[in-house]
């Protein structure tokens, strides 16, 4: 069964420091995998898409990076700000399957000042 | 700019009541989704469709309908709404660029 499992699933830190979230996939084959953050009551927003093919993708101080070998990627944020707290959702999509992405469940992330 | 309109950000429904949720895009893009979202489950997709007058099941279509009689309009239609719909639905589309757009989410109480 194509999963996607997201850890931890939730996580605070102090303004100013870095962290890193992680996601797990059992989608085989897959064509790109996504994250995207979603603030408190709105819609999610997309941070990166990376291909199969790809290992790393930069967004300002989001980086996330992919293993295809292992299936995990993870999404590191540097610096974070107070307006980092959010959910941070990973998604994949799977080859030749339009319209039926698999999402992981999010990682809400706090950050106190 | 892509832009995604969701109706109502808020609605509270008796059980039992006829509920709309209706989702408007301002590009001419064909491909829209619903999906619901609750805490533990992540989203999860209801319907979608790719084109006008078409339709196609998601993973959770039990209990929901929909409508897009014209391309920039699709609807999400709760023929009976009942308490366990109380969730957070999600309009998105897809410019077939891999990336989805979301509306701001309609958050639906059914009492």
């Amino acid at each position: 069964k194509n999963q996607v499992e997201q850890s931890p699933q939730s996580l605070i830190i102090l303004e100013g420091k870095n962290c890193t979230l992680q996601c797990n996939y059992t989608v085989s084959p897959f064509s790109n995998l996504r994250w995207y953050k979603q603030d408190t009551g709105r819609g999610p927003v997309s941070l990166t898409i990376m291909t199969f093919s790809e290992n790393t993708k930069s967004n300002g101080r989001y980086t996330a990076t992919l293993d295809a070998d292992t299936k995990q990627s993870s999404l590191h944020i540097t610096a974070s700000q107070l307006s980092d707290s959010a959910s941070y959702i990973c998604v994949v999509t799977p080859s030749g399957n339009t319209g039926k992405l698999i999402f992981g469940q999010g990682t809400t992330l706090q950050v106190k000042p | 700019d892509v832009k995604v309109t969701q109706s109502s950000r808020y609605l509270v429904k008796r059980t039992g009541e006829k509920v709309f949720l209706e989702c408007v895009q301002d590009m001419d893009h064909e491909n829209m989704f619903w999906y619901r979202q609750d805490p533990g489950l992540g989203l999860r997709l209801i319907y979608f469709s790719y084109d006008v007058k078409m339709k196609e099941k998601g993973d959770i279509p039990e209990g929901y309908s929909v409508s897009r009689e014209k391309k920039e309009r699709f609807s999400l239609i709760l023929e009976s709404a009942s308490t366990n719909q109380t969730s957070m639905y999600l309009c998105a589309i897809d410019r077939n660029t891999g990336e989805l757009f979301f509306g701001e989410g309609s958050r639906l109480t059914v009492l």
